[in-house]
């Protein structure tokens, strides 16, 4: 149990479509992350956000955006929606420093039609 | 894209036996970290080391750092059954601070651990 919720488990989207995922953070963590990981690979950086920033972006294009809370939860917003977007999305959180544990929820399945 | 190569892709051993899993990486990193994945559920945080570092251990699992030439490998010591997961080694090439955390990942290693 790492303390982080993702929300939902499974969806399943038509092409086109648009998307929202949803994650919250382990309490007090001020940072969290977003990751695809397509089947059968290692998950891919989306995008960071700190303190409600974004604070750093992976090769992924605007159509993938997201939002952080005050609250520190977070949300992945996917736009426009391709069947390549079929995957795991996961949602880490952290202090943002080098010495704390990253902490990843059980992700969110989307599948794409 | 991936930072690199885990070596074996698949791995499948005898219960009590020992495990080793090769990563190499392609950038100057921070930190390398290790993460275990059961079927198609979250990652789990296994163990950190620190590019200064050369070996840490944790319980059953040792990892070794060499940055000469940008490889890591992770050793489980008497396997169980119920470590049978992907294994992934994972890069934070960012100097910490708020910049912490940007984790590339590399392909995986399967491992099966047979009873």
């Amino acid at each position: 149990e790492t303390g982080v919720t993702q929300s939902p488990t499974h969806l399943i989207k038509t092409r086109g479509q648009q998307v929202t995922l949803r994650c919250s953070s382990q309490s007090g963590h001020n940072t969290v992350s977003w990751y695809q990981q397509a089947l059968g690979q290692g998950p891919q950086f989306i995008f960071q956000y700190y303190r409600e920033e974004e604070n750093g972006r992976g090769n992924f294009p605007p159509r993938f955006s997201g939002l952080q809370f005050p609250n520190y939860s977070s949300e992945l917003n996917v736009n426009a929606l391709e069947l390549d977007d079929s995957a795991l999305y996961l949602c880490a959180s952290s202090l943002g420093q080098a010495r704390h544990t990253i902490y990843f929820g059980e992700g969110s399945w989307l599948t794409v039609v | 894209s991936q930072q690199g190569e885990e070596d074996p892709q698949a791995l499948s051993i005898q219960e009590g036996e020992n495990a080793t899993m090769n990563c190499s990486y392609k950038t100057s990193i921070n930190n390398l970290q290790w993460y275990r994945q059961n079927s198609g559920r979250g990652l789990v945080h296994l163990i950190l080391i620190r590019s200064n570092e050369r070996e840490k251990h944790s319980g059953r699992l040792r990892v070794t750092l060499d940055t000469s030439k940008k490889s890591s490998s992770l050793l489980i010591t008497a396997s169980r059954a119920a470590d049978t997961a992907s294994y992934f080694c994972a890069t934070d090439a960012n100097a910490g601070g708020t910049s912490y955390g940007k984790l590339t990942f590399g392909q995986g290693t399967i491992l099966t651990v047979h009873p």
